[in-house]
């Protein structure tokens, strides 16, 4: 089945650093999403990268995909407290996510 | 526009029981989807509709079911409850079903088995 891995699985970083969680997955994709989610709540979307796409920006968010090795990052620019939180990333196939295990990231002011 | 709204938030119920969860998604979203999250599992996928039609479902017991309703809004159902049920139950709607579009989350039902 796909799944999603995220590495490392957690990070701590001062404010105005750059934060980078890398994911990669077993089988051919649809695509491949980013999701945040604070203190067990709902999960909120970052982005979408489609199999034909590299690469995608979205404000402080870039993201990669190389299919070749099965693999994605996540690049957060210039953090801010705001953005600690734990981080999924999420493949997609038949209309079903498989989401890794989560980056915890924490952003110290 | 208001987002996804599952009902009730925080739920506790006893071994042997049953619980419904309620999910509204976004208005004109026709995909409804499940995940359950525990901190041994993590998130895990239960089933998806679209247009009242179960079009998927995860490697969960017969005791996990659920039903769209034509207005888009969705149900489960989890009969005889064991503890390791306990977990946060998430709904995801999203517009269209072509995977094109990321999900939009509710904020999750929390169920305690004691």
């Amino acid at each position: 089945s796909q799944q999603g891995e995220e590495d490392p699985q957690a990070l701590s970083i001062q404010e105005g650093e750059n934060a980078t969680m890398n994911c990669s997955y077993k089988t051919s994709i649809n695509n491949l999403q980013w999701y945040r989610q604070n203190s067990g709540r709902g999960l909120v979307h970052l982005i979408l990268i489609r199999s034909n796409e590299r690469e995608k920006h979205s404000g402080r968010l870039r993201v990669t995909l190389d299919t070749s090795k099965k693999s994605s990052s996540l690049l957060i620019t210039a953090s801010r407290a705001a953005d600690t939180a734990s981080y999924f990333c999420a493949t997609e196939g038949n209309n079903r996510l498989a989401f890794g295990k989560g980056n915890q990231v924490v952003v110290i002011p | 526009k208001a987002g996804v709204t599952q009902t009730p938030r925080y739920l506790i119920k006893t071994r042997g029981q049953q619980v419904t969860l309620s999910c509204s998604p976004i208005s004109g979203h026709r995909s409804v989807s499940w995940y359950q999250q525990t901190p041994g599992q993590g998130l895990q996928f239960l089933f998806e509709y679209f247009s009242e039609t179960q079009r998927n479902k995860g490697n969960f017991p017969g005791r996990f079911s659920g039903r769209q309703f034509s207005n888009s809004r969705s149900e489960m159902n989890v009969s005889t409850l064991e503890l390791g049920d306990s977990a946060l139950y998430l709904c995801a709607s999203r517009l269209g079903g072509t995977g094109l579009y990321g999900y939009t989350f509710g904020s999750g039902t929390r169920l305690t088995v004691v």
